[in-house]
C-alpha cells in the first residue's frame, strides 16, 4: 500500500511555456499532499502543502502565481509551472500523507525532472 | 523552526561493511522519518521513528528524543544500499524538515 505516482517523469520545455505535473495516490485517499523541489546534490525543500478542496499553502519565498497547485480530488494533485524559465529547471517531488498504525507518514512519488531550455 | 543536520555528508564503504548515520535535530519532534533516495531519485521509506528502536532486516534505527538525535545502522552493506539517506523531522505539523543527507557509496 501507499503508492504515489507522478507524471511525467521527465519533461523538457521551452522558456515561457507552462508545464503541468500530476501526482496521484494509487491505493489510498490523500486529503493532504506536498510538493518539494530538489536541486542537484541538495536536500528537499518544501514548496507548498496541497489540501483537497481548498487553496494550497505556500512556503515563504515560493511564488504562488508561478507554481499553481490544484488538489481537485482525494487522489490527484497537480503542479503547474507557469511561464517557465531556465532557473525553474529542477527535480520536483510530491508526497502524500498516509495514515498507518495511528500515525501519518509521508510517501513520495518518483519525481519529475524539469528542464527549461 | 526545527533544524536538521546529518553526518557524515559522504560515506564510502566496501561491500560487507557496517555503518552508522547520524541525524541531529534542534528541537522537540513527534515525527521523524528516515528515507533512502536511490540513484533514480525515488525516496523510499525506511523508518517512522520519533522515539525508540526499530529493525528491518539489515537496517535498524534508534531515536533518543530527549537528546535530540537519531541513528540509522546499516549492516553488511550491499551495492544496492548506495544512494542518499535523509532524515526528516516535524513537531505538531505535517511539514517535514529534511536534513542535509548522507551520500553513501558501496563498492564491490
Amino acid at each position: 500500500g501507499a503508492v504515489v505516482s507522478q507524471h511525467p517523469s521527465r519533461v523538457i520545455c521551452k522558456s515561457g511555456t507552462s508545464v503541468k505535473i500530476e501526482c496521484r495516490s494509487l491505493d489510498f485517499q490523500a486529503t493532504t499532499m506536498f510538493w518539494y523541489r530538489q536541486f542537484p546534490k541538495q536536500s528537499l525543500m518544501l514548496m507548498a502543502t496541497s489540501n483537497e478542496g481548498s487553496k494550497a499553502t505556500y512556503e515563504q519565498g515560493v511564488e504562488k502565481d508561478k507554481f499553481l497547485i490544484n488538489h481537485a480530488s482525494l487522489t490527484l494533485s497537480t503542479l503547474t509551472v507557469t511561464s517557465a524559465h531556465p532557473e525553474d529547471s529542477s527535480f520536483y517531488i510530491c508526497s502524500a500523507r498516509f495514515l498507518a498504525g495511528g500515525f501519518y507518514e509521508q510517501y513520495f512519488g518518483p519525481g519529475t525532472r524539469l528542464t527549461v531550455t | 523552526g526545527i533544524q536538521v543536520e546529518q553526518s557524515p555528508p559522504d560515506l564510502i564503504l566496501q561491500e560487507g561493511a557496517n555503518s552508522t548515520l547520524r541525524c541531529n535535530f534542534s528541537d522537540s519532534v513527534n515525527n521523524l522519518q528516515w528515507f533512502h533516495q536511490n540513484p533514480w531519485g525515488q525516496l523510499i521509506n525506511l523508518f517512522y521513528i520519533p522515539s525508540g528502536t526499530k529493525q528491518n532486516g539489515r537496517l535498524s534505527a534508534t531515536t533518543v528524543a530527549t537528546e535530540r538525535y537519531s541513528l540509522l545502522y546499516i549492516s553488511s552493506s550491499q551495492t544496492t544500499d548506495s544512494g542518499v539517506y535523509f532524515c526528516a523531522a516535524a513537531y505538531n505539523t505535517d511539514k517535514l524538515i529534511f536534513g542535509t543527507g548522507t551520500r553513501l557509496q558501496v563498492f564491490p
